[in-house]
């Protein structure tokens, strides 16, 4: 069945770690997108891609980086230069660029201690 | 209205209760309106995407409306079941070309 996979489902990482979250798809879907979730908030852009070798940062980029380097991969490093990495993040694609309907991974929960 | 906003936060109700949400959004600039379905522990699923005033879609016992002049759309769900229990995201772009942006969903339980 095509869909999106995550991974890791929970990954716990030290104060001033990089870690990477893995998005994979194979529904041949040109844009990929991450999302973080925090309680009380809505889901949040971080980046998007619409296409491989081409990435634009969303509404909260910063300590955050990514690659597109093939159509069905979309990897996120979260920096440490990110101050509050502690989230639920959500991957997500759509067959285009653009308003499209999104369909989303299952998540990976991040706690940084 | 300059976001996507959702109420209430969270509702909880009864077995067989009917229930609806609302979602307000920017009616300048519409372009379209997302419901997506969020179960426990799985991905967040599309319910709907409305982009007509006056629409209105069904999917089992939910369906949907959408005035784009005032900036609101309904969700209702006729004899809340159990398995309704999740949080419930609406989405709106800023324009054709943009991306989605999320209100904070509304997180529905439905007792036995």
């Amino acid at each position: 069945d095509g869909g999106i996979t995550q991974s890791p489902k929970y990954l716990f990482r030290k104060e001033g770690q990089n870690v990477t979250l893995s998005c994979e798809q194979n529904l041949n879907h040109d844009a990929m997108y991450w999302y973080r979730q925090d309680p009380g908030q809505g889901l949040r852009l971080i980046y998007y891609s619409q296409i491989v070798n081409d990435f634009q940062k969303g509404d909260i980029a910063e300590g955050y980086s990514v690659s597109r380097e093939k159509k069905e991969s979309f990897p996120l490093t979260v920096t440490s230069a990110q101050k509050n990495p502690t989230a639920f993040y959500l991957c997500a694609s759509s067959p285009t660029a653009g308003a499209n309907v999104l369909t989303f991974g299952a998540g990976s929960r991040l706690t940084v201690l | 209205i300059l976001n996507v906003e959702q109420s209430p936060q969270s509702l909880h109700v009864q077995e067989g209760d009917s229930t609806n949400f609302t979602c307000s959004f920017p009616s300048s600039n519409f372009y379209a309106l997302h419901w997506y379905r969020w179960e426990t522990a799985k991905s967040p699923e599309a319910l709907f995407v409305m982009t007509l005033n006056g629409d209105e879609k069904k999917k089992g016992r939910i369906s949907a409306t959408l005035n784009t002049k005032e900036g609101y759309s309904y969700l209702y769900i006729k004899g809340s079941q159990p398995e309704d229990s999740a949080t419930y995201l609406c989405a709106s772009p800023k324009g054709a070309n943009s991306k989605l942006t999320f209100g904070k969903g509304i997180t529905l339980s439905v007792r036995p």
